[in-house]
């Protein structure tokens, strides 16, 4: 049974600061990785997708990394803002199915 | 990306009662699926809707507790029945396009459900 882990559980930094969020998957048998953000009470939004054959993938100040072999994801905010407050989660695709990890808990101060 | 709405966005229930809970989408998609987060925690996937046929559940959620519908490839319901304190919980519809390459999958904004 696939088992995603994310660490750390919550974080918090100064604005301006860069967030290094990690994501651990048990098996890497895996189609491809998502990250998302979740504002409280809210819905989620995707952030990057990465899919398996992929190491990276960029959109703006955000940077994900994924090294199947070792069941690893690394997304990377530059540069952060009061606005990327938020919880983050990493989900693993495995055989049609997302897994979560319990999520980031990200407080960006100004 | 697919644009997803939930109705409703909200509700405060009592207990013993059920909820109907509907997820709309604006172009058609192979896969639905429906997702509980419980208070604090991460997001547990309930069932996939599956058109025209009887929804797949996961382990430790039954068909008579969490009824599914998906009469065509935008629309979906799932109905919440004989409601418990243990149900509060945010309800997620997501959406997955199997005729795009990525399989990425798209999330509509939930529907918070508070049981007294």
């Amino acid at each position: 049974k696939q088992e995603v882990t994310q660490i750390p559980a919550a974080l918090s930094v100064p604005e301006g600061e860069n967030l290094v969020l990690n994501c651990s998957f048990t098996d890497s048998a895996i189609y491809n990785l998502q990250w998302f953000r979740q504002d409280p009470g809210k819905g989620l939004t995707s952030l990057l997708l990465i899919q398996s054959s992929q190491r990276e993938q960029t959109s703006g100040r955000l940077n994900a990394s994924l090294d199947k072999s070792s069941g690893r994801s690394t997304l990377y905010i530059a540069a952060s803002q009061p606005g990327d407050s938020a919880t983050y989660l990493c989900a693993v695709n495995s055989w049609g199915k997302l897994q979560f990890g319990a999520g980031t808990q990200v407080v960006v101060t100004p | 990306s697919a644009v997803i709405s939930q109705k409703p966005s909200r509700d405060i229930c009592q207990r013993g009662t059920s909820l109907t809970i509907q997820c709309q989408v604006d172009s058609q998609v192979t896969m639905m699926f429906w997702y509980r987060q419980q208070p604090g925690q991460s997001l547990t996937l309930i069932a996939t809707a599956n058109q025209g046929s009887e929804a797949t559940y996961e382990s430790g959620f039954v068909i008579d507790k969490f009824p599914i519908s998906r009469p065509n490839l935008t629309f979906s319901t799932l109905t919440v029945s004989n409601m418990s304190p243990e149900d509060s919980s945010i309800y997620l519809c997501s959406v997955e396009d199997r005729g795009l390459p990525n399989y990425e999958q798209y999330f509509g904004p939930g529907t918070r459900l508070t049981v007294t």
